[in-house]
């Protein structure tokens, strides 16, 4: 199984700042990696697939860089509804795997 | 506009079998390329996924724990449907059906979730 291993587990912003989540998986994955936001009692939300490419109706302050085995999500301007779960996922091959999540949360 | 629904029993006792069904919209379960998986949240934790299964019939499980995981799909219905056996009180979790983006083995479209307490 490919592991994905995410950092950090929590981060603390402002609405403004700019934010940096780090993913990286166990073996090279090319650019199979998808980044969702998740709420409490809510489905997740796909943002970034492909590891860059931005979901229709995404803002475009969030965006999604690298490849083979580390990858970031940057959101920039963070705005009050960003503040959430975000998790990333490797889509190369199954079993699909998840890293653990890091929370957004308000400074 | 794609759509899916999550529909089953809320509360099992441990060692009974669960029966999730994800009712789809908005495409065909046999149209090709098309697939959908089935994921779990137990609370305070991460997501998790459990099963797959493509327009073709095949079918992919987690390793851990497929031998208590069936997926099926029933075209003419517009569902698919995740039994899981020998439940257990950590199996507690909300279940999702989502569909697969394009040919991307990553997930657009998802159901609202079931929320599956196992409990005596």
């Amino acid at each position: 199984d490919i592991r994905v291993t995410q950092s950090p587990s929590s981060v603390s912003a402002s609405v403004g700042d700019s934010v940096t989540i780090a993913c990286r998986a166990s073996r090279e994955i090319g650019q199979w990696l998808a980044w969702y936001q998740k709420k409490p009692g809510k489905a997740p939300n796909l943002l970034i697939y492909a590891a860059s490419t931005l979901q229709s109706g995404v803002p475009v302050r969030f965006s999604g860089s690298g490849s083979g085995t580390d990858f970031t999500l940057t959101i920039n301007n963070v705005q009050p509804e960003d503040f959430a779960t975000y998790y990333c996922q490797q889509a190369h091959s199954f079993p699909v795997t998840f890293g653990q999540g890091t929370r957004l949360e308000i400074k | 506009q794609i759509t899916l629904k999550e529909s089953g029993l809320t509360v099992v006792k441990p060692t009974q079998t669960l029966t999730l069904t994800c009712t789809v919209s908005g495409f065909s379960l046999s149209a090709s390329g098309e697939g959908v998986g089935w994921f779990r949240q137990p609370p305070g934790k991460a997501l998790e996924w459990l099963a797959f299964i493509y327009w073709d019939d095949d079918k992919q499980y987690s390793p851990s724990l497929q031998n208590r995981l069936t997926i099926t799909k029933d075209t003419s219905k517009n569902q698919v449907v995740l039994t899981m056996a020998s439940m257990d009180p950590a199996d507690t979790a909300t279940y999702f059906c989502a569909h697969r983006r394009g040919v991307h083995l990553c997930f657009d479209y998802w159901g609202q979730g079931a929320l599956v307490t196992v409990s005596s």
